[in-house]
């Protein structure tokens, strides 16, 4: 089994949509979570970190369920500049930050 | 800010060759890595320094690739000799030491093409 695991897509939206995003992991004792967004040939880039509480920022909302091991990623109002492969990461190691990626999900926005 | 640097940005060689890739952190970053990512897969962790330091190499393939960081700063990364699965880019990228929470920085990559 996979230590993180995502749909790999791709997911094609119109924009304006709502988009959600699933990832599941493995080793009930990793640390942290995040959300990595990655563009066409480019290096992958934080888009936000999540939290059992849940946390929002903007139109992006992240849910951690722990009792699960279930990760999620909401878009809303998608935009056309959204479009790209988002990574789901687990951080595995509690002071060295060891970070384990998932496959990513590609998401394409469509006019 | 500068960023994460790397060289070369492609490199094409034939298998068997060897090939070596470069990195200069974020200055003041005392944490390095190095990943591997192959083509429709996440980033893999290669190698982790802490200053000059190895902390965590299990999944760096020992028989051909090596990594360096002499004086905790600039790091090279080694393939020797090369193979065809090794086609993939290389990533650096580099964090602030004592943060546990804090960001890792990706560095543009180094695209290897081994024909």
């Amino acid at each position: 089994r996979k230590e993180v695991e995502q749909d790999p897509g791709p997911f094609n939206v119109p924009e304006g949509a709502t988009v959600a995003f699933n990832c599941t992991y493995s080793n009930s004792a990793s640390q942290s979570f995040f959300w990595y967004r990655q563009d066409c040939r480019k290096e992958p880039k934080l888009l936000m970190s999540v939290y059992s509480s849940g946390n929002e920022d903007g139109r992006f909302t992240a849910q951690l369920n722990r009792a699960s091991q279930y990760i999620s990623l909401l878009i809303r109002d998608s935009k056309l500049s959204d479009s790209a492969t988002y990574l789901c990461v687990v951080n595995m190691s509690p002071g060295a930050q060891k970070l384990v990626f998932g496959q990513g999900t590609r998401l394409t926005i469509n006019p | 800010e500068a960023g994460v640097a790397q060289s070369p940005r492609y490199k094409i060689i034939e298998k068997r060759q060897s090939v070596a890739f470069w990195c200069n952190p974020i200055s003041g970053h005392a944490t390095l890595y190095w990943y591997q990512q192959i083509l429709g897969q996440g980033p893999k962790l290669l190698i982790q320094f802490q200053n000059n330091g190895v902390v965590d190499d299990s999944q760096l393939p020992k028989d051909r690739f090596s990594a360096e960081r002499l004086k905790g700063v600039d790091s090279t990364l080694k393939i020797q000799p090369a193979k065809l699965e090794d086609s993939a880019v290389y990533l650096c990228a580099s964090r602030a030491e004592g943060l546990a929470g804090a960001t890792q920085y990706f560095g543009p990559g180094t695209r290897l093409l081994v024909l």
